[in-house]
């Protein structure tokens, strides 16, 4: 069962544009969700997080925004950058840490 | 700070061979994870930790085998490997497992021929 979906496997996108990467849950008990970034041949680095008492968290160029009602969050990256092209998880925070499977974003030049 | 370090990164084993996935931080954090990623596939966990003497199952624990005797090392133990266990072992470690982010090691890539 996963709790955690990411339906987007993959997203290509225009430098200087928005990417808009998205993530849905099935469970309402997270009070965490995270998303993380992989570049090939790394290990994942956390990128940002949201508490489940939010509707948005903002860091820089990325903000991730919570739609509880919609079981929905999403990650804007404004603007996009070629160094931002990796695969990018999000995480519910628990004991017992679910992933989405990522989605892989391209930023061409 | 090294982080969270992991050896060997590569590994080819037979089937029915043994090894140990060693995992290492320096952070201090009392929990710690072991997750397996498959192509295609986010990360699954296999094992965790919430301190030294305590461990417990993931999603995906058929196959391997941990122990926690110090706050600083989390090795995996693969007996008796199979070609299901190929994939690449992410060791993390975290000082919160809510809101705490989780610090990854660089990974290990396991073949299993």
């Amino acid at each position: 069962d996963q709790q955690v979906k990411q339906n987007s496997p993959s997203l290509s996108v225009q430098e200087g544009r928005i990417s808009i990467l998205n993530c849905d849950y099935t469970n309402s008990m997270f009070d965490y969700f995270l998303w993380y970034k992989k570049y090939p041949a790394e290990g994942p680095t956390f990128l940002i997080s949201i508490s489940s008492i939010k509707d948005k968290n903002e860091d820089g160029r990325f903000t991730v925004f919570l739609n509880k009602s919609a079981k929905h969050l999403s990650l804007h990256i404004v603007p996009s950058q070629p160094g931002d092209s990796a695969v990018y998880f999000c995480a519910r925070g628990s004991y017992i840490p679910t992933f989405g499977r990522g989605t892989s974003l391209i930023v061409h030049p | 700070n090294a982080g969270v370090t992991q050896t060997p990164k590569f590994r080819i084993l037979k089937i029915g061979q043994s090894m140990t996935l060693q995992c290492a931080q320096d952070m201090n954090h009392n929990y710690m994870y072991w997750y397996r990623q498959d192509p295609g596939m986010g990360l699954k966990l296999i094992y965790y930790s919430v301190g030294a003497g305590i461990t417990d199952k993931g999603e995906v624990p058929n196959g391997y085998n941990v122990s926690r005797s110090t706050t600083e090392d989390f090795p995996l133990r693969l007996e008796l490997a199979a070609p299901s266990q190929t994939s690449v072992y992410f060791c993390a470690s975290s000082y919160s497992p809510g809101s705490g982010e989780q610090y990854f090691g660089p990974g290990t890539r396991l073949t299993v021929t």
